[in-house]
């Protein structure tokens, strides 16, 4: 299944299927970027992250692929368990304008369900 | 490694008291920590960064004497929802940065504090 995150905030996929989250950002400067998920009730939890010279990375399970052309980010979970079930945001991060250093900008998130 | 706790997890407060909700890393020093607020199925949104020692940088919007941000050590970071009203209910999350290797800017996640205002 494939979600396109802003405009669809829920996905739904069978166990077992492989799943596809999308996001779209808004910085071009941004240089780093990190997929989140979060449990209801608990705090965002790392998935993988990715620079802006890369365009893909793999991790156990997920892959990150990244479209500077476009400004698109998306994760990609393979066989997909019930314990993926989550909301899923990705995260951008930014130089501040202010007061030095840098900042993440969450995307509005995608709730996964996945379906037994 | 790399372990943030959050204390309490839950409070639940009278309208108009302070609540003071802490953020400590358990095995390394943060140069710097982030809060963030986050309302129900919606995103996390940046309050403030605080770097230890120096006064904390406020978000847009972000009212700095409403939310008090302590910085005093390496490990701790505090935030007082000072007269809190039940427009101040939330999921409050704070996060920290190591700032020492790549990618410097790697944050890490408390679990979170649920404040419900009454």
């Amino acid at each position: 299944g494939e979600s396109v995150g802003l405009h669809l905030p829920t996905l739904s996929v069978q166990e077992g299927d492989n799943s596809i989250i999308n996001c779209a950002y808004s910085n071009s400067a941004s240089d780093y970027f990190i997929w989140y998920k979060q449990e209801s009730g608990k705090g965002p939890q790392f998935i993988i992250d990715i620079r802006s010279n890369m365009d893909k990375r793999q991790g156990q399970r997920v892959t990150v692929l990244l479209n500077k052309t476009v400004k698109h980010l998306s994760l990609q979970i393979a066989a997909t368990q019930p314990g993926d079930s989550a909301v899923y945001f990705c995260a951008e991060n930014i130089k501040k304008l202010t007061g030095g250093g840098n900042k993440l900008t969450f995307g509005t998130g995608t709730q996964l369900k996945v379906e037994l | 490694g790399a372990v943030v706790s959050q204390h309490p997890s839950r409070v639940i407060c009278k309208s108009g008291t302070s609540v003071k909700i802490e953020c400590r890393s358990l095995d390394f020093q943060a140069t710097t920590m982030f809060w963030y607020r986050q309302f129900p199925k919606k995103s996390l949104m940046l309050m403030a960064t605080s770097n230890e020692g120096s006064k904390a940088t406020y978000e847009q919007g972000v009212e700095k004497d409403k939310f008090l941000i302590n910085h005093a050590s390496l490990t701790l970071s505090t935030l007082t929802v000072t007269s809190a009203h039940p427009e101040d209910s939330s999921f409050y999350i704070c996060s920290a940065s190591r700032g020492t290797r790549p990618p410097y800017n790697e944050q890490f996640f408390g679990p979170g504090t649920r404040l419900t205002v009454l």
